[in-house]
């Protein structure tokens, strides 16, 4: 599976969209971008996931590069509740593995 | 629609005993996985299900860590004897076969040998 590379952390303003870009510029043609995140003692929490095509669901928005080396998780309006670590990996199609990384600890300030 | 169960959230042993998680998967999920996370670090697959058969257990320290899935529902993963770097939360998750593949995680059982 390819690498990803993410910011070790990052603040952002109660209400704010908060951005969270990952690099992954070794990614193949089969492999998807999945963005997980796990709040302070839970598990990890599935948010959205994406080929080529931007993406966006209750939870949040995906951008994905035209060449694909990189995207951005849009939370659009963060809230203190949205405060957690924030994985982003890619996978192969078809194989459920996920490798995670150590992720970007996302602090959401009042 | 029930979550991902695990029982105990938490338990704590000393060096050379055996401990063993109980995980509930979502009803109709084939998939089962269990990870271990140690403190500051991302998750890592131990061990993945298909039904009641192993898919992948190539990071399983088979020395002391086993699992099973008897009846392709509930799993079990022990630990025998633990050691103090076996110290982490413990997860479980669950996917199913259509879909996207998104893994449903537990809450995490947190295991502290001293």
């Amino acid at each position: 599976d390819a690498k990803t590379t993410q910011p070790p952390s990052m603040d952002c303003a109660e209400g704010r969209a908060a951005n969270l870009p990952c690099n992954h510029s070794t990614i193949s043609g089969n492999e998807y971008v999945y963005w997980y995140r796990q709040i302070h003692s839970q598990g990890p929490q599935y948010i959205i996931h994406g080929l080529k095509n931007n993406e966006t669901n209750e939870m949040a928005s995906l951008i994905i590069t035209e060449d694909r080396k990189s995207s951005t998780l849009i939370l659009p309006h963060a809230t203190l509740r949205d405060t957690a670590v924030y994985y982003c990996i890619v996978r192969v199609a078809g194989d459920y593995k996920l490798s995670f990384g150590a992720g970007t600890t996302v602090t959401v300030r009042a | 629609e029930a979550g991902v169960a695990q029982s105990p959230r938490y338990k704590i042993i000393e060096k050379r005993q055996s401990v063993a998680f109980w995980c509930n998967p979502i009803s109709g999920h084939a998939t089962l996985y269990w990870y271990q996370q140690i403190l500051g670090q991302g998750p890592k697959l131990l061990i993945q299900f298909q039904n009641n058969g192993v898919v992948d257990d190539s990071q399983l320290p088979k020395d002391r860590f086993s699992a099973e899935r008897l009846k392709g529902v509930d799993s079990t993963l022990k630990i025998q004897p633990a050691k103090l770097e076996d110290s982490a939360v413990y997860l479980c998750a669950s996917s199913s076969r259509t879909g996207g593949g998104e893994q449903y995680f537990g809450p995490g059982t947190r295991l502290t040998v001293t």
